[in-house]
């Protein structure tokens, strides 16, 4: 079955230091997102793109976000300098054409501590 | 603004047990959506159903039930007889934007279901 596949699946860094978070949605997919979840919390929406723009953004989702296509395959979220509070859980998330369930298809998510 | 709201943090129940999970949502759109995800330990979110609503007729899926009443803004998830396997956090979810591809989902805190063998 196609997946979502995020890397790296835990990250630790220094406050301060840029991250850059992976994902691979899945082929045919047009739509993409980004969710968060601090840990222990509820899930929260960060971001999502379609064909190659921004689509909708949150409050949460500042300058120091930003999100790219780089090619056909991967979609990245940066954070240019890292706070305390952004050691959350971030998912990746993609939605496929024509599909009309909305099923957005969630990778594993990649572990984010900063120090 | 949007609201999802899961009261109940934390439920056991033993295998074989039929379980409910409760969701409460505020919108102030007529045209929205719902959503169940389970999160294994794994960690990933899993897709369990989508319903608009405009479709009020509850949804059986298995094992799976789900039960939407708009007179009282719910949409409550009931596994039957449950199994070690169903153990996992389990998410409501709120989205009221009708276009397709815009799935900004609003999720609620999750209800932790622990089935004890």
């Amino acid at each position: 079955e196609p997946e979502v596949t995020q890397t790296p699946s835990h990250q630790v860094t220094q406050m301060g230091q840029e991250v850059i978070l992976r994902c691979v949605p899945i082929s045919n997919h047009l739509y993409f997102y980004w969710y968060r979840q601090i840990l222990g919390q509820k899930v929260e929406f960060l971001v999502s793109f379609y064909n190659n723009e921004i689509s909708e953004k949150s409050e949460i989702f500042d300058d120091q976000f930003s999100v790219e296509r780089p090619d056909g395959s991967n979609f990245t979220l940066k954070i240019r300098s890292t706070k305390l509070e952004d050691s959350a859980m971030y998912f990746c998330a993609s939605l496929g054409p024509g599909g009309n369930t909305g099923e957005l298809f969630f990778g594993e998510g990649s572990r984010l501590t900063v120090l | 603004a949007q609201k999802v709201t899961q009261a109940q943090t934390e439920i056991s129940v033993v295998e074989k047990e039929d379980v409910t999970l409760d969701c409460v949502y505020e919108t102030r759109d007529t045209t929205y959506y719902l959503f169940w995800y389970k999160q294994p330990p794994s960690g990933e979110l899993v897709f369990l159903i989508r319903r608009n609503s405009f479709d009020e007729q509850n949804e059986i899926s298995g094992r799976y039930s789900w039960n939407f009443q708009k007179s009282t803004s719910s949409f409550n998830f009931t596994i039957t007889a449950s199994q070690v396997v169903d153990s996992a956090v389990y998410f409501c979810a709120l989205s009221d934007t009708p276009n397709f591809g815009n799935e900004k989902l609003t999720f609620g805190t999750g209800t932790r279901l622990t089935i004890i063998p």
